[in-house]
């Protein structure tokens, strides 16, 4: 159970394109999901908090309208990167926590590696 | 970000040994957790601790949340070499955000 589903897996792209990543909650449903970014040999460090049927909830530092983030349903959250550059290349990975106690294990999914030309 | 502390950063160990690890804070937490991340993957839940002073099993790894709910260890007893990778701590102390630790990046040889 508590399976995370991300896509793509991996994308490469020219520098000013838009690129969107899906997650997905196979078998439960996540009232929040989360959005992380690491760069090589680090930690996960938290972009932001997706809440389903409100606004993202951004952390210090993270741009909003460079990270658009939409939580349309219990199951599925995306990220879009806008407009993306060289500087934007990373290992993005999200994950999901069961609706209930707060303190629920998030479960993750297998990232996507993006790649900016 | 706010991250944990993890000690060691990096271990290398050989086939057979045990493992240990900890987790340290400047905060109390009521939940601890420890994850296990292969290259190019996401990280995968190993472990979930919800009580100062619990000790937990899944199969060869053992995890302890501190007394002082300022600390959490994981143990892996008899090392294979499938056991390579990041394990990462988590901790919360109640919010619906959890803080993670550096890393601790583990290889075995066999």
């Amino acid at each position: 159970g508590a399976v995370v589903s991300q896509h793509p897996s991996r994308v490469i792209c020219k520098s000013g394109t838009s690129v969107k990543i899906e997650c997905r909650s196979l078998d439960f449903q996540a009232t929040t999901m989360f959005w992380y970014r690491q760069f090589p040999k680090q930690s996960l460090m938290l972009m932001a908090t997706s809440n389903e049927g409100s606004k993202a909830t951004y952390e210090q530092g993270v741009e909003k309208d460079k990270f658009l983030i939409n939580h349309a349903s219990l199951t599925l959250s995306t990220l879009t990167v806008t407009s993306a550059h060289p500087e934007d290349s990373s290992f993005y990975i999200c994950s999901a926590r069961e609706a209930g106690h707060p303190n629920q294990p998030q479960h993750f999914g297998d990232g996507t590696r993006l790649s900016i030309l | 970000g706010q991250q944990l502390n993890q000690s060691p950063q990096s271990m290398f160990i050989q086939e057979g040994e045990d493992v240990s690890m900890n987790c340290t804070s400047s905060s109390i937490f009521n939940t601890w957790l420890w994850y296990k991340q292969d290259p190019g993957e996401g990280p995968v839940l190993l472990i979930a601790l919800y009580k100062a002073g619990e000790l937990t099993s899944n199969g060869r790894l053992t995890a302890q949340f501190g007394t002082t709910r300022k600390d959490s260890f994981l143990n892996i007893s008899a090392s294979i070499p499938s056991d390579v990778g990041i394990y990462f701590c988590a901790g919360t102390s109640g919010t619906y955000k959890y803080i993670f630790g550096t890393g601790t990046r583990l290889k075995v040889l066999a």
